[in-house]
């Protein structure tokens, strides 16, 4: 089946930082989501991008489904961006997401 | 409150016993899902069910048994629980069409001595 990496597995940052978190699979999609999972362990859907450009206050992402990749940038990062970052593909007819082991952020003040 | 609810928010059993975990969406959904976090593994889908009364497996679905008998309510049953089954369980839902966003739970953290 399709396989979904991302990197880097742990990234720590200054208040005030931007990064780039990295999601690479191994086939073609129809159906790419990034989501945070907050430290009370609550999973939020952050952007439904299967290609292109979204941009969400301070988040934004972009997919090149040509180059199966996509990049989740957080710029200005704060406190309460800290957690995991999930990016999930969906392959065949009935779209079922399959997750990335994920990116986990600590945003120090 | 509109939203997707899951109880209970933390359960504690003990090996070979029934436990049912519940999920109850408020969209009108057609897709229910139930995943399971556990570390190293990230999130695994266990069952699916794209309407009342259709449901399939996911990727680990061995030790579970769902049913769906009303398009609002998608319980997770753990007919006998084990050890390595203690994890965090996700329910979630999106909408008919394919593909659309996935909208989760809060999860409910179970633990199996």
């Amino acid at each position: 089946g399709i396989q979904v990496e991302q990197s880097p597995p742990d990234l720590i940052l200054q208040e005030g930082a931007n990064s780039t978190l990295r999601c690479n699979f191994s086939d073609s999609v129809n159906n790419l989501q990034w989501f945070h999972q907050n430290p009370w362990g609550q999973l939020i859907n952050l952007f439904y991008i299967p290609s292109g450009t979204k941009q969400n206050g301070r988040l934004s992402a972009t997919t090149v489904a040509t180059e199966r990749y996509s990049l989740l940038y957080i710029s200005s990062s704060q406190t309460t961006d800290s957690g995991v970052y999930f990016c999930a593909v969906a392959e065949g007819s009935q779209g079922n997401l399959i997750f990335g082991k994920g990116t986990k952020l600590s945003v120090k003040p | 409150d509109a939203g997707i609810t899951q109880s209970p928010r933390y359960k504690i059993t003990e090996t070979g016993r029934q436990v049912t975990l519940m999920c109850h969406q408020t969209w009108s959904h057609s897709y229910m899902f139930w995943y399971r976090q556990d570390l190293g593994h990230g999130l695994r889908l266990i069952y699916y069910s794209a309407a009342a009364d259709i449901t399939d497996k996911g990727e680990v679905p061995d030790g579970y048994v769902v049913s769906r008998s009303k398009t609002e309510n998608f319980p997770l049953t753990l007919e006998s629980a084990t050890r390595s089954q203690t994890s965090v369980y996700f329910c979630a839902s999106r909408d008919e069409t394919a593909p659309s966003k996935l909208f989760f739970g809060s999860g409910t953290q179970l633990s199996v001595l």
